[in-house]
C-alpha cells in the first residue's frame, strides 16, 4: 500500500521560499500511471490545488500560483518536492502531498502544517 | 470563495440519512463525470469516498454512495454512524486554467 510522508520546517518567515519533501514508500514513483501532487488547506478552510508533477517531469500548477512554485522529482529517493517562494502570512495552511490520477487523489500524505512568521 | 458550492453544515441522526450537495456549473460538474468525494475528520487528512461521481474504493461502507443531475453532485451516506462525524469536500475536474477544483466543504454532524 502506497503511503506518503511531508517532510520540512514547520516555519518559515515572510518573503523566505517554503520547501516541502514529500517522500513515498510502498511504490515507486517512476512506475507510471499516476500524478504526485501538492495541496494545501488554510487553517479552517477548504482545499487548495498547488499542482502536479509526472515522474517525468512535467508539471502543472495552478495559475494562481504559478509565478512562485516550482514542483520536483527525485526518482532515485523516490522523493517529489515543493517550493513556494516569497511567501506571505496568506501562505500559512496545512502542505499535502497526494497521489492523483484523472484529478482524482487517491492517496494523501498525513500534511504538514508551515507557519509563515517573522 | 470556492469554485462547487456546498451547504456548510447538515445533520442527522443515527441510523437517518443524509444528502449533501455540491453544485458546479457546466464547465465542471455538469460537463464531466470526474467528481470525487473526500472525508476529514477532525484533525485528520481527507480520505477519498467516491469518485467518478458513484464509484467507491475499496473499503468504503456501501453506506455512501453518489449521483449526479444537471450542474449538481450529491453524496448521500445511509445508516449514519457516529463515526461519519466530519467534513466532507466534493472535487471535479474542471476546462477552466485549473484543472481540478474543490468545494468548500460541509460540515456534517451526528446528533
Amino acid at each position: 500500500q502506497v503511503q506518503l510522508q511531508e517532510s520540512g520546517p514547520g516555519l518559515v518567515k515572510p518573503s523566505q521560499t517554503l520547501s516541502l519533501t514529500c517522500t513515498v514508500s510502498g511504490g515507486s514513483i517512476s512506475s507510471g500511471g499516476y500524478y504526485w501532487s501538492w495541496i494545501r488547506q488554510h487553517p479552517g478552510k477548504g482545499l487548495e490545488w498547488i499542482g502536479y508533477i509526472y515522474y517525468s517531469g512535467s508539471t502543472y500548477y495552478n495559475p494562481s500560483l504559478k509565478s512562485r512554485v516550482t514542483i520536483s522529482v527525485d526518482t532515485s529517493k523516490n522523493q517529489f518536492s515543493l517550493k513556494l517562494s516569497s511567501v506571505t502570512a496568506a501562505d500559512t495552511a496545512v502542505y499535502y502531498c497526494a497521489r492523483e490520477s484523472e484529478m482524482i487523489v487517491f492517496t494523501w500524505g498525513q500534511g504538514t502544517l508551515v507557519t509563515v512568521s517573522s | 470563495q470556492s469554485a462547487l458550492t456546498q451547504p456548510p453544515s447538515v445533520s442527522g441522526s443515527p441510523g437517518q440519512s443524509v444528502t449533501i450537495s455540491c453544485t458546479g456549473t457546466s464547465s465542471d460538474v455538469g460537463s464531466y463525470n470526474r467528481v470525487s468525494w473526500y472525508q476529514q475528520p477532525p484533525g485528520t487528512a481527507p480520505k477519498l469516498m467516491i469518485y467518478e461521481v458513484s464509484n467507491r474504493p475499496s473499503g468504503v461502507p456501501d453506506r455512501f454512495s453518489g449521483s449526479k443531475s444537471g450542474n449538481t453532485a450529491s453524496l448521500t451516506i445511509s445508516g449514519l454512524q457516529a463515526e461519519d462525524e466530519a467534513d466532507y469536500y466534493c472535487s471535479s475536474y474542471t476546462s477552466s486554467s485549473t484543472p481540478v477544483v474543490f468545494g468548500g466543504g460541509t460540515k456534517l454532524t451526528v446528533l
